[in-house]
């Protein structure tokens, strides 16, 4: 099976804060690894897909990097909405999806 | 807007089934490979099943082969997964979705599912 890591599991920062978040697979994903915000009681959504492709309607403070087993989600100023939980997610052609175990973005 | 609205959740005994549905609005629903991705309390992510436009390839988590069955009814609009056997582990929200770039782009809100006797 293709394990994901994600560091920190859990963030405290303030708002305005650069935050960076590090996704690591234990086998190549290539660069389809997608970001995932998840607010309590709320489906999950699509932020980055294909590693640093910014879905449409998400702010540009969002952006994406890397290849292959690892990969970083950065927020270059956090706002207050941005307070959630943030997964990475990879497919593999044999194994299909996997999420990482999450990072929980709190308020210092 | 594009929608999609799960439904068929409920509290099952272990070793019971359930059907989830899972109805899709504006969009070609009959193009897209679509996913069931659930949630356990307190717990991250997990894909369970996908299948393809025409329903002609299923895949599944290990975890769950040979008691779920997912499935799809294009003329409808309308996404399905079939849990046979259920598990006390398998209690979770579940997600439909639409998959895009190898990723979901589209979430239903989620149906819970809860295995308890």
């Amino acid at each position: 099976d293709i394990q994901m890591t994600q560091s920190p599991s859990t963030l405290s920062a303030s708002v305005g804060d650069r935050v960076t978040i590090t996704c690591r697979a234990s086998q190549s994903t290539s660069s389809w690894l997608a970001w995932f915000q998840q607010k309590p009681g709320k489906a999950p959504k699509l932020l980055i897909y294909k590693a640093s492709s910014l879905q449409s309607g998400v702010p540009t403070r969002f952006s994406g990097s890397g290849s292959g087993t690892e990969f970083t989600l950065t927020i270059s100023s956090l706002q207050p909405d941005d307070f959630a939980t943030y997964y990475c997610q990879q497919y593999n052609t044999y194994r299909g999806f996997t999420f990482g175990p999450g990072t929980k973005v709190d308020i210092k | 807007e594009v929608q999609l609205v799960e439904s068929g959740g409920g509290l099952v005994q272990p070793g019971g089934s359930l059907r989830l549905s899972c109805a899709a609005s504006t969009f070609s629903f009959s193009n897209s490979w679509m996913s069931w991705v659930r949630q356990a309390p307190g717990r991250g992510l997990e894909w369970v099943a996908n299948i393809k436009p025409d329903g002609s390839e299923k895949y599944y988590v290990d975890s769950v082969k040979g008691r779920f069955t997912i499935s799809r009814d294009n003329a409808k609009n309308s996404l399905f997964l079939q849990m046979n056997s259920l598990r006390a582990e398998d209690a979770a929200v579940y997600y439909c979705a639409t998959e895009w770039w190898y990723t979901f782009n589209i979430w239903g809100q989620g149906t819970m599912v809860t295995v308890s006797s």
